[in-house]
């Protein structure tokens, strides 16, 4: 088993849609929990980042951590054409100051 | 967050050869790493690269292949040693500018033919 499993999809969504994205993991020592959007022949953008469990909202993205079903994940609210990306969900034990753990990332297009 | 930049953004490199890779971060930081982006794959840690120390390499890289240099706390160099095209990939570096998280640089698309 994968430490971090994540839907590599593609999604395709009409634009104004809400969006889910989930990642597992199987480490039950992770306590970091990051988002990030790359856009084609870019590099990974950090999204949003939690500590541990519970919600954190910024904007139209809402990040979620489950601790006990080891499960994240991130909402898109009014998707917009430019949302369209590759997230990646990736975690640690102990922040940024370690190797971090990434899914295998979520190809999404919104469609105008 | 910080500004990281990388050089050069793309390579296309013969077998048998060697390239360097750069990456300057805008601020001094404690941790910057290298990671590669296979097609298909998660993004794998290589190194962590320790400033005025040797990196350390995850299971699966050496430091023959992957040299890696840190002469400071904002400049490092990732060398692809005797590239086959297996080695074909994005190369990306990160820093540790907080101690939440890792901010990526744009990255270097290698070919090796």
């Amino acid at each position: 088993q994968k430490e971090v499993e994540q839907d590599p999809g593609p999604l395709s969504v009409p634009e104004g849609a809400i969006v889910s994205l989930n990642c597992t993991y199987s480490n039950s020592a992770f306590q970091y929990f990051m988002w990030y959007r790359q856009y084609s022949r870019k590099g990974p953008e950090l999204l949003m980042y939690t500590y541990s469990s519970g919600n954190k909202e910024d904007g139209r993205f809402t990040a979620q951590v489950d601790k006990s079903s080891k499960y994240i994940s991130l909402f898109i609210r009014d998707s917009q054409p430019s949302d369209s990306a590759t997230y990646l969900c990736a975690m640690s034990a102990e922040g940024g100051s370690e190797k971090l753990v990434f899914g295998k990332g979520m190809k999404l297009t919104v469609n105008p | 967050s910080a500004v990281i930049s990388q050089k050069p953004s793309r390579d296309i490199c013969q077998r048998g050869t060697s390239l360097t890779i750069q990456c300057q971060v805008d601020s001094q930081v404690t941790m910057m790493f290298w990671y590669r982006q296979q097609p298909g794959q998660s993004l794998t840690l290589i190194a962590t690269a320790n400033q005025g120390s040797e990196a350390t390499y995850e299971s699966g890289f050496v430091i023959d292949k992957f040299p890696i240099s840190r002469p400071n706390l904002t400049f490092s160099t990732l060398t692809v040693s005797n590239m086959s095209p297996e080695d074909s990939s994005i190369y990306l570096c990160s820093a540790a500018v907080s101690t939440d998280t890792q901010y990526f640089g744009p990255g270097t698309r290698l070919t090796v033919l």
